[in-house]
């Protein structure tokens, strides 16, 4: 089955313990992308990939870091996390060729909160 | 100015009425457009994409495209209580980036 997958479905933890949330796609995309929801501010980028070895900022990447070492995996990492990056968390994947390359599929979201 | 506008709702309709959800845009060079469904707490789930002028369906479901006046929109015949969730309209503005609007809240009242 085409999915995308994320570890843990939820977290809770306390300010400044490193954590990091797991992304992997088994659709072989070039692209990936993490997203955070928070209400009546709808999905943020916080970071993509276009392939391996290749990612860049999106609109809120303050906080976050993300690697890209393998196509299947995207992992989101909090080094030092903090109240203001409690929310729920999307990992999304899209082909970046072909007739409906722009269509992103989600993960199943993580609910992270910080104490 | 946001970059994609939605009305947050919640909007509210009889079952079996026509649901109609509105989305404008800001960036005159986005070339495709997304309807996303999403149940709380759960991932957003594509329902329709557009790329041309003008409309395209999809059983129940009608997405509506008007370059010219930056405007897309969903059109939900028959509405069922299932329906009822949150509907985010999500434009692609250059390579695969997609820039969500905040959400129109749905409800279907039987």
């Amino acid at each position: 089955e085409a999915q995308v997958t994320q570890n843990p479905r939820y977290l809770i933890t306390v300010t400044g313990k490193k954590l990091t949330v797991t992304c992997s796609q088994n659709m072989n995309h070039e692209y990936m992308s993490w997203y955070r929801q928070d209400p009546g501010l709808g999905l943020r980028q916080i970071y993509y990939s276009m392939n391996v070895e290749v990612t860049d900022k999106g609109d809120v990447p303050e906080g976050y870091k993300v690697s890209r070492k393998e196509k299947r995996n995207f992992p989101l990492i909090l080094e030092s996390p903090s109240p203001n990056q409690t929310s729920l968390y999307f990992c999304a994947s899209s082909s970046t060729s072909g007739r409906r390359a722009d269509t992103q599929y989600f993960g199943p979201g993580t609910r992270l909160t910080v104490l | 100015q946001k970059e994609v506008e939605q009305n947050s709702g919640p909007l509210s309709v009889p079952e079996g009425a026509i649901a109609s959800l509105n989305c404008t845009y800001s960036d005159r060079g986005s070339q495709s457009f997304f309807w996303y469904r999403q149940y709380s707490g759960k991932s957003p789930e594509l329902i329709m994409f557009i790329y041309s002028n003008g409309d395209k369906e999809d059983g129940r479901f009608t997405a509506q495209l008007n370059k010219a006046s930056q405007y897309v929109s969903l059109l939900i015949r028959d509405s069922q209580p299932s329906d009822s969730a949150t509907y985010l309209c999500a434009v692609n503005q250059y390579g695969n980036k997609l820039v969500f609007g905040a959400g129109t809240i749905l409800r279907v009242k039987s």
